[in-house]
């Protein structure tokens, strides 16, 4: 099992707001960042350090951090943003990556 | 603008090896570590390593230590992540990302590997 956890599904309806969270003892200590995966296509980076949105992603997406938990907030959800988001982080041995198990996130 | 371009889909039979290789533009090749990361049919994201290009240092998850080995040629900014020992378990899409020790900016499209007798 991963050292980060997300709920495996999350829908949300149309230009509604969702929240996406990632859990880890390791959140307590280091940054999280998020990445978005559409069907047949790479990953993309959505959010990293806990809160910054690089160039390019709209800026309905938004992240924050609080103890053991990282969310991503998508606000107005679009059709496009149905995809599969993971979340990454140090491990606890502290030079490893991890990764979540990912979120299927459906836009009713 | 960053691009990673890697090499063309594998076929590989158990036991062999494959040498999966990741071309790198748009950017000061040694200034980011090159991450690999696969991804089984159905599944999430599994991290495998990264490498230093600036001093060819490597950080390997520990499953993947003993049979992975990750190099890079600098000169032409390319980036390379070789698995022994094949098993049908390592069939996957393998990526590389560019990125810091932890967060991965920008990935390539990705590598099938199939891994059948």
């Amino acid at each position: 099992s991963s050292e980060l956890t997300q709920d495996p599904v999350v829908s949300v309806a149309l230009g509604q707001t969702v929240r996406i969270t990632c859990q880890g003892d390791n959140l307590r200590t280091f940054s999280a960042s998020w990445y978005q995966q559409k069907p047949g296509q790479a990953p993309v980076l959505v959010i990293s350090d806990n809160n910054n949105r690089p160039s390019g992603i709209p800026d309905r997406f938004s992240g924050s951090s609080s103890r053991n938990t990282a969310s991503l907030t998508i606000t107005g959800a679009q059709a496009e943003d149905e995809a599969d988001y993971y979340c990454n982080s140090r491990g606890s041995s502290g030079d490893h990556v991890v990764f979540g198990g990912g979120t299927k996130l459906t836009v009713l | 603008q960053v691009r990673l371009v890697q090499s063309g889909a594998e076929v590989k039979k158990p036991g062999a090896s494959v040498k999966v290789s990741c071309k790198a533009s748009g950017y000061t090749f040694i200034a980011y570590y090159i991450h690999w990361v696969r991804q089984a049919p159905g599944q999430g994201l599994e991290w495998m390593g990264w490498i230093n290009p600036h001093s060819g240092g490597t950080n390997l998850a520990q499953k993947f230590q003993g049979r992975v080995t990750m190099t890079r040629d600098t000169p032409i900014s390319m980036a390379y992540m070789e698995v022994t020992r094949l098993r049908s378990d390592d069939t996957a899409i393998y990526y590389c990302a560019m990125g810091g020790a932890i967060k991965l900016n920008y990935w390539g499209q990705g590598t099938p590997v199939t891994v059948s007798s």
